[in-house]
């Protein structure tokens, strides 16, 4: 099965501190990367997606960075707080056919006051 | 509009008994989702159903699971005969097509 790789498994930041949690895709069809939050308890939420026709992605506070040839994105938290502690999961998916979201195995972020 | 509902949310099964987990995806959505977590770990998928049509289940066991989305009434995941292994918490996830992909809050299983 094509893989995500995703790093960090965990990551403590300071509030105000930009954590970066970063994937790396092996399948090239792939054409939309979503980004998951997930709660402790609850199930995951679409975040933010890109497509790999842009480089970067901005929604608030959350950016995406992807590089295609590298076949690597990133999610970067500008300002973090404590409200978004929670586990991110990477995704790759693909439009062509039907959906079968592959998820990285993802990153337990914890933002200290 | 209501979310993706799964019940139970929670669910103790022993050892040999069957678990059956029920999910409604959201309305408009004909297309569910099946994934597996286990503690600290990501989403494993299991299998993807559209009413009555199993399309992918490459990531269900050969043994003792199966799923279903009858025409009328919620898919259903079926656990024959648990076994601790099968510990973990079940998501499922509805979406209209291609897109956005969308989670209910997940059935705990617990085997003793």
């Amino acid at each position: 099965q094509q893989q995500v790789k995703q790093s960090p498994q965990s990551l403590i930041v300071q509030k105000g501190g930009i954590p970066i949690i970063n994937c790396a895709y092996e399948n090239t069809a792939f054409d939309y990367f979503p980004w998951y939050q997930q709660f402790p308890g609850k199930g995951p939420a679409l975040l933010i997606a890109i497509r790999p026709d842009v480089s970067e992605k901005k929604e608030g506070r959350f950016t995406i960075s992807f590089n295609k040839s590298a076949k690597q994105f990133s999610l970067h938290i500008m300002d973090s707080q404590p409200g978004d502690s929670a586990t991110y999961f990477c995704a790759g998916d693909y439009s062509g056919g039907y959906q079968k979201v592959t998820f990285g195995t993802g990153t337990k972020l914890q933002v200290i006051p | 509009n209501a979310g993706v509902m799964q019940n139970p949310r929670h669910l103790v099964r022993r050892r040999g008994q069957e678990a059956r987990l029920r999910c409604s995806p959201m309305k408009g959505h004909s297309h569910v989702y099946w994934y597996r977590q286990l503690p600290e770990e990501g989403l494993k998928f299991m299998v993807y159903l559209q009413k009555e049509n199993i399309i992918d289940e490459s990531g269900m066991p050969k043994e003792r699971f199966s799923a279903e989305f009858p025409k009328e009434g919620p898919s259903i995941l079926r656990i024959q005969q648990v076994v601790r292994g099968d510990s973990a918490a079940y998501f499922c996830a509805s979406s209209p097509g291609a897109g956005e992909l969308f989670f209910g809050e997940g059935s705990r299983l617990t085997v003793l």
